[in-house]
């Protein structure tokens, strides 16, 4: 079983439509949640983080995390052609100590 | 203009040379990373360092050496030894030295090939 686990895609949504990416892991000690935006051919962004269950709002962003089933989603409300991009999922602490990344999901919004 | 600059972009290297990536930042960031990508792969951890003049291996150590001789600075450098060098390295900091709990800003990349 991978550490951290996403579905490659690609997840196709109509422009406007909510996007919706989630991620499992493997270590219940995780204590810190991460989403990146990479762009094709560019450097992975931070556009959100979550660190408690529940839900965390950024904009048209939304991160949600459940601890007990260890899955970590990312909401895109209103997507944009400009959010096509590949979606990363990091998962730091428990034993490792190190921040574990997830394959990615590539998003395709389409207009 | 804060920030984490990596030189060069691009790079190309011959079987059998080191190579030395260059990885700056102004955050005042105390731990600074090293990963590789590969296609259709997630970042692979090279090496760490949570403060000047100590660095730990990564996942993927054998073949690459860095320095931290400066807080703002962390070299990566490719040696002859590692087998499959062609990849895109990124090169990330963050605030405090507890490798990974707080949030990761990346650099452009190095994108390297060898020939």
């Amino acid at each position: 079983q991978k550490e951290v686990e996403q579905n490659s895609g690609p997840l196709s949504v109509p422009e406007g439509a909510i996007a919706s990416l989630n991620c499992t892991y493997s270590d219940r000690g995780s204590q810190s949640f991460f989403w990146y935006r990479q762009y094709s051919g560019k450097s992975p962004e931070l556009i959100m983080f979550i660190y408690s269950n529940g839900d965390k709002e950024d904009g048209r962003f939304t991160a949600q995390l459940n601890k007990a089933s260890q899955y970590v989603s990312l909401l895109i409300r209103d997507s944009q052609p400009s959010d096509s991009a590949t979606y990363l999922c990091a998962v730091h602490g428990g034993a490792t100590n190190k921040l574990i990344f997830g394959t990615g999901t590539l998003l395709a919004v389409q207009p | 203009d804060g920030g984490i600059t990596q030189s060069p972009k691009y790079l190309f290297r011959k079987e059998g040379q080191n190579v030395t990536l260059s990885c700056e930042q102004n955050l005042n960031h105390d731990a600074m990373y090293w990963y590789r990508q590969d296609p259709g792969q997630g970042l692979r951890l090279i090496y760490y360092s949570q403060i000047v003049n100590d660095f730990q291996k990564g996942d993927i150590a054998e073949g690459y050496s860095v320095s931290r001789e400066k807080k703002e600075s962390f070299p990566l450098t490719v040696t002859s030894a590692q087998k499959n060098p062609t990849a895109f390295y990124l090169c990330a900091s963050s605030i405090e030295g507890q490798v990974g709990y707080n949030e990761q800003f990346f650099g452009p990349g190095t994108r390297l090939t060898v020939l």
